[in-house]
């Protein structure tokens, strides 16, 4: 069984189109991430949802649009793509607990592909 | 931007111990050490964590110097599968696992 799944796994699409990628986790976990990976490899974080509420949002640009329905999915619509949105896009999970952390999960990526 | 400073790359022989250091000078009483590895951009994998303890699971081991200013993993038989990019981390304990990664350090284990 999958932990941390995100659909598709290769997204290739042109500039200008809208696009999702979805995310489920069977973990149980009530906090989920979006993380980007550029073509220099560094990993950033994006978003994080705890309990369907948004608790993360760093500087990303508002045509990415986060959407939780429930606390086992997590997905990611992208508005109008550039080129450089080009990367690939990692789903995780981790359980929230007070005063210490545990680990995150992560998926095995979605590698989107802007031409 | 991250907290951490890592070697850029290491080699290491098929079956010897591995062993990767980290800086963490500017960590602060209530942040974590995390170590995380990525093989060949698969997602990124959890390999162990503390705060001032030592510390060991299946899979590696972690070691904090007393002034928390740096730690070292330790892989004690490094196979082919071991090559990866090793990130370390340092996260707040603030329970939710806002990972800042940095460049990590690019491990080679050759036969």
């Amino acid at each position: 069984d999958t932990a941390v799944s995100q659909t598709p796994k290769y997204l290739v699409t042109q500039m200008g189109n809208d696009k999702s990628i979805k995310c489920e986790q069977n973990l149980g976990h009530d906090t989920m991430y979006w993380y980007k990976q550029d073509s220099k490899k560094f990993l950033k974080i994006m978003f994080s949802y705890n309990n369907k509420e948004l608790i993360i949002n760093e500087t990303v640009p508002n045509r990415f649009s986060p959407k939780s329905p429930d606390k086992a999915h997590l997905n990611l619509h992208i508005n109008s793509l550039e080129l450089g949105d080009s990367a690939v896009y990692f789903c995780a999970s981790s359980h929230r607990t007070t005063g210490t952390n545990t680990e995150a999960f992560f998926g095995q990526g979605t590698r989107l592909t802007v031409v | 931007d991250a907290k951490t400073t890592q070697p850029p790359s290491m080699d290491c022989a098929e079956g010897r111990a591995a062993n990767l250091p980290c800086n963490h000078s500017t960590i602060s009483g209530n942040e974590y050490v995390y170590w995380y590895r990525q093989i060949h951009s698969q997602g990124p994998q959890y390999i162990i964590h503390g705060l001032k303890n030592n510390e060991t699971n299946e899979m590696a081991s972690l070691i904090i110097t007393e002034d928390r200013k740096s730690s070292t993993l330790i892989l004690p038989h490094a196979t082919l599968r071991d090559t990866a990019v090793y990130y370390c981390i340092v996260s707040f304990s603030g329970g939710y696992n806002k990972l800042i990664f940095g460049a990590g350090t690019r491990l080679a284990v050759h036969p």
